[in-house]
């Protein structure tokens, strides 16, 4: 079993949908939990970050946590073109030198 | 807002030649990290360094690397002899020492290295 899974996509929606991005991770030691955002040609953009099982929330964006499950998801609400990218859950341990572990990242179209 | 800035943007090099790729972290940052992603696949950790010391190392990070804070701004990545493999976008990434040990990291927008 892989670490982490994310689906690759290509995940296309229309201006205006909800998204719903996933990862699925097998480490229980995990502790904190990210999504970046990555352009292309550019570097990973945090996006949000959290450390508990729950929700978070920013603006239109929404992290989903359920530890039990071992399950992490990102909602875009009202998408834009502009959201056009690829997105990366990353994991990282408690104490140690934190080291991040992403995943393959999902690549989503947003179409006007 | 500050930023981690890397250069250069794209570097081109002969095998078996060294390269040096460079990075200047957020000013109060005090971890440094380096990351590779091959194309087409996942960001992978190769180092971390605090305190000018390597903390933790993948086993990508073999004996043809080595990383250095020459100043107090500068962070780089030396490769000492490049193999085909190591084409590939490197990116280096930093966070505080405040605010608790589990900052998240910021990243810079990455080098493209490209070994002919």
């Amino acid at each position: 079993q892989k670490e982490v899974e994310q689906d690759p996509g290509p995940l296309s929606v229309p201006e205006g949908a909800i998204v719903s991005l996933n990862c699925t991770y097998s480490n229980s030691a995990f502790q904190y939990f990210m999504w970046y955002r990555q352009y292309s040609r550019k570097g990973p953009e945090l996006l949000m970050y959290t450390y508990s099982s729950g929700n978070k929330e920013d603006g239109r964006f929404t992290a989903q946590v359920d530890k039990s499950s071992k399950y992490i998801s990102l909602f875009i609400r009202d998408s834009q073109p502009s959201d056009s990218a690829t997105y990366l859950c990353a994991f990282m341990f408690s104490g140690g030198y934190n080291k991040l572990i992403f995943g393959a990242g999902t690549r989503l179209a947003v179409h006007p | 807002e500050p930023e981690v800035t890397q250069t250069p943007s794209h570097q081109v090099t002969q095998m078996g030649q060294e390269v040096i790729l460079r990075c200047v972290p957020i000013s109060n940052h005090l971890y440094f990290y380096w990351y590779r992603q091959i194309l087409g696949q996942k960001v992978e950790f190769l180092v971390s360094f605090y305190n000018n010391e390597i903390s933790e190392k993948s086993e990508i990070f073999d004996d043809q690397f080595s990383v250095e804070r020459p100043d107090g701004s500068n962070f780089t990545l030396k490769i000492r002899s490049t193999k085909l493999e190591d084409s590939a976008m490197y990116f280096c990434a930093s966070r505080p020492l405040t605010g608790g040990s589990n900052q998240p990291q910021h990243f810079g927008d990455g080098t493209r290295l490209s070994i002919l």
